[in-house]
């Protein structure tokens, strides 16, 4: 099968930096993506990595490494509307379903 | 911004009821989907749809549970018989492309809150 094992929850102060890791044990990997949630709302995408490496977008980066089945997001100069829960979610080769993650519910404090 | 739209945002039913719930996909992506989320809990994927059939779906879309594309704009979810632990989240989402390959977002509706008394 395939899961995806997140923190729980995450603390930071705003103007802060948080990390949220993400490891995973799937077959047949197509790609690492993240997905924000606000309560009550969509799940939004925020960002995919096929390959190794960093891909940035604006404050937000996101991190993979096939070879120890990890992945993170970075979150810079954290602001009290980037509270939120953060989903990585990954897919199989050839399928279409997306698998998400237990998510983690990140806290921003002024 | 095209988005997808969900109705309605709120669905209360009583046990043993039918309930559709809609969708109108971003005009242009050709691939739908159903996900639900049961609250606290994770997004999980029902059945994928394209080209007027279903191309994948989960062991969560039993009988019960039917999909359809009555027009050239609407996606529709039919749950018959709902029961109590149907109570949840219905993400309606779409994408442009497949699992062809390469990464296609799948955009996400605001969702239809179920709950089944």
């Amino acid at each position: 099968g395939q899961s995806l094992e997140q923190p729980s929850e995450v603390t930071a102060v705003e103007g802060a930096i948080v990390q949220i890791n993400c490891t995973y044990q799937t077959s047949g990997f197509y790609g690492l993506s993240w997905y924000q949630q606000h309560d009550g709302g969509a799940p939004t995408f925020l960002s995919y990595n096929a390959l190794d490496g960093l891909e940035e977008t604006g404050r937000f980066s996101s991190f993979l490494s096939r070879s120890d089945s990890y992945g993170y997001l970075l979150l810079q100069e954290l602001q009290m509307k980037d509270s939120a829960s953060y989903f990585c979610v990954t897919r199989m080769d050839s399928s279409y379903k997306l698998i998400f993650g237990s998510g983690t519910r990140l806290l921003v404090r002024p | 911004e095209p988005e997808v739209t969900q109705t309605p945002s709120h669905q209360v039913t009583q046990m043993g009821q039918e309930v559709i719930l809609r969708c109108v996909p971003i005009s242009n992506h050709l691939y739908f989907y159903w996900y639900r989320q049961i609250l606290g809990q994770k997004v999980e994927f029902l059945v994928s749809f394209y080209n007027n059939e279903i191309s994948e779906k989960s062991e969560i879309f039993d009988d019960q549970f039917s999909v359809e594309r009555p027009d050239g704009s609407n996606f529709t979810l039919k749950i018959r018989s709902t029961k109590l632990e149907d109570s949840a989240m219905y993400f309606c989402a779409s994408s442009l492309e497949g699992a062809s390959g390469g990464q296609e977002t799948q955009y996400f509706g605001p969702g239809t809150r179920l709950l089944v008394l």
